[in-house]
């Protein structure tokens, strides 16, 4: 099955600075690839998601690129803010009812 | 335009009771799906649910829990007896089609058993 590493599990940055969160899955069958970000005490939230035809995907501070030969996507935010500051976790499809997901990365903007 | 509504945001319960957590899924959907999260943990897909249909089940234990989702009204997960492993973070998601993309989560059931 569908087994979904992320890292690292904590980053700190400058405020200003950019910040690279990696993941690698498993299953070359997988097509989709969702960001969600997590802030305290609330659910998860979709910030970005990419698919398995394209490279590389962008939204303003925020890009997803892919790797699909080497099984592995990450998600960059340039020009961080504090408001960045939350747990942000990659997933990867299992089979059309479940998303995997990665186990989170906990990443705080210092001003 | 309401988000997906989870009640009660925290649940206190003693080992044997039962618990039942709600789910609205935002208004036009009718693909529900129930996670669990554990402290410093990614979560954990339980179940798949459309109206009056469960789906998949697979990640949902066999004994003590389970889900519905009814032609009116929330969608409901059950945890019979519940034990102290059970303490979770209890999200739910519903998401516009079937095909588990594009996932709207609540702000989930903070779940703790004494």
């Amino acid at each position: 099955g569908e087994n979904v590493e992320q890292h690292p599990s904590t980053l700190s940055v400058q405020e200003g600075d950019s910040a690279v969160i990696k993941c690698t899955y498993s299953d070359s069958a997988s097509n989709y690839f969702p960001w969600y970000k997590q802030e305290l005490g609330k659910g998860p939230q979709l910030i970005i998601d990419i698919r398995s035809n394209v490279g590389e995907k962008k939204d303003q501070r925020i890009a997803v690129t892919l790797n699909k030969t080497a099984k592995h996507f990450s998600l960059h935010i340039t020009e961080t803010q504090p408001e960045d500051s939350a747990v942000y976790f990659c997933a990867a499809p299992y089979n059309n009812n479940d998303m995997r997901f990665g186990a989170g990365t906990r990443l705080t903007v210092k001003p | 335009n309401a988000g997906v509504m989870q009640n009660p945001r925290h649940l206190v319960r003693r080992r044997g009771q039962e618990a039942r957590l709600r789910c609205s899924p935002m208004k036009g959907h009718s693909h529900v799906y129930w996670y669990r999260q554990l402290p410093e943990e990614g979560l954990k897909f339980m179940v798949y649910l459309q109206k009056e249909n469960i789906i998949d089940e697979s990640g949902m234990p066999k004994e003590r829990f389970s889900a519905e989702f009814p032609k009116e009204g929330p969608s409901i997960l059950r945890i019979q007896q519940v034990v102290r492993g059970d303490s979770a973070a209890y999200f739910c998601a519903s998401s516009p089609t079937g095909i588990h993309e594009k996932l709207f989560f609540g702000s989930g059931t903070q779940l703790s058993v004494l």
